[in-house]
């Protein structure tokens, strides 16, 4: 059973806000990914990391940061939200080398107004 | 470079009827395939991986897939369907054994179960 938390799990704010999504996992993976779902679509891409302190965007461009600085812990911050913001947020971690399988948390449904 | 293509955006079945949802991907290397389910408001699970050993993998809740190198497929099946199986799949592709290389999903498909 994977053990990966992301919280919140529902988010509505006014634009403009800084917010932080969270996502932590206590199964020691060094790699962990953010997604960006659209309802109905595919995952996009839009964060990885491969370890404490390592960090790179991925195929799909996002005003969102990320930092790691624990292993535990891949938090994902957007400094000014805007309604374009709108979507569901996946974390995941990686069994990798092991087993290449990705884990993925409950998801953060993010509105902006 | 890997990508995948799945074919049909929305499945529908009858219950108890045979579920085939289909996936074919492109690699460049010897690849390593998934199938995962994503339930209403929750994150993707896995049913089920190739990774270069038996063709015919078996997963949970009753699927299975097969790797077809010749026809560059990895479609997933169910004998029989049950209300339970309404979900979203997405079949996935990741280039091997590489650490270095990252799991590309496909577009999902969204599977419905007819009463």
């Amino acid at each position: 059973e994977a053990d990966i938390y992301q919280t919140p799990r529902y988010l509505v704010i006014g634009t403009g806000k800084k917010i932080t999504l969270e996502c932590s996992q206590t199964m020691g993976h060094d790699k962990m990914y953010w997604y960006q779902q659209d309802p109905g679509m595919e995952l996009h891409l839009i964060h990885y990391s491969y370890g404490v302190n390592s960090t790179e965007k991925g195929d799909l461009s996002s005003e969102s940061t990320v930092s790691r600085i624990r292993t535990e812990h891949f938090p994902l911050t957007l400094e000014s939200a805007r309604p374009s913001h709108t979507s569901q947020y996946l974390c995941a971690s990686e069994d990798s080398p092991y087993s290449d399988t990705q884990y993925f948390g409950p998801g953060t449904r993010l509105t902006v107004l | 470079a890997q990508s995948v293509t799945q074919l049909g955006s929305h499945v529908s079945v009858s219950e108890g009827a045979l579920v085939l949802l289909r996936c074919n991907y492109s690699s460049s290397v010897p690849p390593y395939l998934f199938w995962y389910v994503q339930y209403p408001n929750q994150g993707l699970q896995l049913l089920l991986k190739y990774t270069s050993a038996a063709t015919l993998v078996k997963g949970i809740n009753g699927f299975e897939a097969e790797f077809k190198k010749s026809e560059t497929s990895f479609h997933l099946t169910k004998p029989s369907a049950h209300m339970s199986d309404a979900a979203e799949y997405f079949c996935a592709v990741k280039g091997g054994s590489s650490s270095a290389s990252k799991i590309i999903f496909g577009s999902g498909t969204r599977l419905s179960i007819r009463p």
